[in-house]
């Protein structure tokens, strides 16, 4: 069975500077994919970075950046120069088309 | 512009009274899913669909029905809501590139 632990439930960080969120998981797949999504206080699932299991190359988008290490399976993201409007529930998800999401992780942004 | 709704939004009801939550999407995606989320909890699948009139249990499928007739709708049936139910539902339609698109979410409570 799959599984996804994100092994904190709450973090804070100063605006500006950068937080990374912690995501493991465990799957038989050898083809899989893997997600983060930030849910505001509107409840909206919104998609932040996505990375294909099958490529070696950390997926990036503007401040958003993951560490995928494949063998330890671990999927990390890293906010740089954190915003106000970051602040928000991330969750972590793993699979292909059944998907297996994480507890979640609530950041909160201090100004 | 490419969405999924769902309908209604807020819904408060009595146990054992039949209901349906609607979901439509309208990027001629050929994989659905249904999701509750819960405190604590994240996202669990409930059921998924990978054509029309295929679909498959979840990981908590147990007092939830589902129909595909047609490939931009489909509709999450609680034959008989019992308060455990109480929860809030997302719909997702998944691109063939596996990036999950999600609906607004529907707030349930079953008194």
């Amino acid at each position: 069975a799959q599984t996804v632990t994100q092994s904190q439930p709450e973090m804070s960080v100063q605006e500006a500077e950068t937080v990374t969120l912690s995501c493991t998981y465990d799957t038989s797949e050898s083809d899989y994919y893997l997600f983060w999504y930030k849910q505001p206080p509107s409840r909206q699932m919104i998609l932040v970075i996505r990375q294909e299991a099958y490529k070696q190359q950390n997926a990036t988008e503007n401040r958003f950046s993951v560490n995928f290490q494949k063998a330890a399976k671990s999927f990390s993201l890293k906010i740089s120069d954190s915003q106000l409007g970051d602040a928000a529930m991330y969750f972590c998800a793993v699979g292909t088309y059944k998907y297996i999401f994480g507890t979640g992780t609530r950041l909160k942004v201090l100004a | 512009e490419a969405q999924v709704t769902q309908n209604p939004r807020y819904l408060i009801t009595v146990t054992g009274k039949k209901l349906t939550v609607t979901c439509s999407q309208n990027m001629n995606h050929e994989y659905m899913s249904w999701y509750r989320q819960d405190p604590g909890l994240g996202l669990r699948q409930i059921y998924y669909s990978m054509n029309v009139e295929v679909t498959d249990k979840g990981d908590v499928p147990e007092g939830y029905k589902v129909s595909r007739k047609e490939k931009r709708n489909f509709p999450l049936i609680l034959e008989s809501p019992s308060p455990n139910q109480t929860s809030l539902y997302f719909c997702a339609s998944t691109a063939s590139y596996n990036e999950q698109f999600f609906g607004p979410g529907t707030r349930l409570t079953v008194l």
